[in-house]
């Protein structure tokens, strides 16, 4: 059970470059987030989805775009790199029944550099 | 809104001694609360969690967690250190609900560190 997969592990950029970073999930979740953690901020919820087909904002999303074509599936799109986009990606995932029954389960992260 | 607070970004024990990583959150309703791991080159995974019942929280690896709902306190400790206890470990809030899409809010995070 591979569980939450994403792939680069890492990525340098040039500024104004695109790129998507891929997750996948074998847990048959409904719930799916993309968070990017910079060091001393803790992690921010850039987009995340309730199922397939549905996503939504959240707290950082200028300069990202998601798709949720399957449920397994969750990816993000960067369409202009800056330098501001240097970060650690996580994606996660979890059951439907809420944040007390079903916590979040998370990949290992992307490590992207944009210079 | 919701927020957590960790106090101290850093702190270290000696191997064998108490370990206790703080965290406070401020909701006018007493949300979720959760302690996350993240060891080194990992994604984060869940220590303990307090949704409703005893306020004594028991989670892996010998750490626990006490709601305190009139210090708005969610404290971690873990009576011995070991040196695999070295990570970073977030504080984490949601909404009390068990149907909605509720969403964490994480805070900045704790690193600790074992000291041989």
């Amino acid at each position: 059970n591979a569980g939450v997969t994403q792939t680069p592990k890492f990525r340098i950029l040039k500024i104004g470059q695109s790129m998507t970073l891929q997750c996948t999930q074998d847990m048959n979740h409904n719930y799916m987030y993309w968070y990017r953690q910079d060091p001393g901020m803790g992690l921010k919820l850039i987009y995340y989805s309730v199922g397939a087909g549905i996503t939504d904002k959240g707290e950082v999303p200028n300069g990202y775009n998601v798709s949720r074509s399957t449920t397994e599936d969750f990816p993000l799109r960067l369409e202009l790199a800056a330098p501001s986009q240097t970060s650690v990606y996580f994606c996660a995932s979890r059951a439907s029944g809420g944040q007390g029954r079903s916590p979040l389960h998370f990949g290992n992260g992307t490590r992207l550099t944009v210079t | 809104a919701q927020s957590v607070t960790q106090l101290g970004s850093h702190v270290s024990v000696s191997e064998g001694a108490l370990v206790l990583l703080r965290c406070n959150y401020s909701s006018s309703v007493p949300p979720y609360l959760f302690w996350y791991v993240q060891y080194p080159n990992q994604g984060l995974q869940l220590l303990l969690k307090y949704t409703t019942g005893a306020t004594l929280v028991k989670g892996i690896n010998g750490f626990e967690a006490e709601f305190k709902k009139s210090e708005t306190s969610f404290h971690l400790t873990k009576p011995s250190a070991h040196m695999s206890d070295a990570a970073e470990y977030f504080c984490a809030v949601s909404d009390r609900s068990n149907f909605g899409n509720e969403k964490l809010t994480f805070g900045t995070g704790t690193r600790l560190t074992i000291i041989p």
